[in-house]
């Protein structure tokens, strides 16, 4: 268990909708990154926020955005979504913005299927 | 970002040891270079990471080429609970600090 906490576990929804992602970093964590599994494409880095702040950016679609809320727990949302969007979804937190040694522990992930 | 190379998959008996390599020609003078892994159906755990020095920790052990174009993973005695993906990462000191992950080689510890 890496304390990284990611809800829901499972999502399934239709073309078009959107959908929210949560997750919630390890105690003392500031950063918090999320990343998207596909089977073709493997993991791609989305975003990463450090303190509420957006730190870095990824592959991350305009029909994504994310946020991170003062207590630190981040949510990542997902619209007008397509069949290409259904993927695993980790988030990761690591304890400053990334820089080496600052491990990145990631959660369980969500899968997201989109019919 | 610099790329790196693994095998697509390996095999090793349990119990054995398992050595893991990566090539990473295009490494610069300031990248490190770190190991994840993903078990089944659980997000990536980080394994180890080191610069230049052979680096040991209570997983496993990363031996780095004097040129450090290339590394391996050092699994001293797998399990079956090893069974996972392992991704060799380069991440540079400056700039963004995303992980870049490549296609990761495949373990299967047989019984």
């Amino acid at each position: 268990d890496s304390g990284v906490t990611q809800t829901p576990k499972h999502l399934i929804t239709a073309t078009g909708q959107r959908v929210t992602l949560r997750c919630s970093p390890r105690s003392g964590d500031l950063s918090v990154y999320w990343y998207q599994q596909s089977l073709d494409q493997g993991l791609q880095f989305l975003i990463q926020y450090y303190n509420g702040e957006e730190r870095a950016k990824g592959n991350i679609l305009e029909r994504f955005s994310a946020q991170q809320f003062p207590d630190l727990h981040s949510e990542l949302n997902l619209s007008s979504l397509e069949l290409g969007d259904s993927a695993l979804y980790f988030c990761a937190s690591s304890v400053g913005q990334g820089a080496i040694g600052d491990t990145q522990y990631f959660g369980p992930g969500t899968r997201l299927t989109v019919l | 970002d610099a790329k790196t190379t693994q095998p697509n998959s390996m095999e090793s008996n349990e119990e054995e040891p398992v050595h893991l390599p990566c090539n990473h020609s295009t490494i610069s003078g300031t990248d490190y270079i770190h190991w994840y892994r993903q078990l089944p159906s659980q997000g990536p755990e980080y394994v180890i990471h080191g610069l230049t020095s052979n680096v040991n920790n209570r997983m496993a052990s990363l031996a780095i080429a004097e040129d450090r174009k290339s590394s391996t993973l050092i699994l001293h005695r797998a399990t079956l609970r090893d069974a996972a993906v392992y991704y060799c990462i380069l991440r540079g000191t400056s700039g963004t600090y995303k992980y870049i992950f490549g296609t990761g080689t495949r373990l299967k510890v047989l019984a």
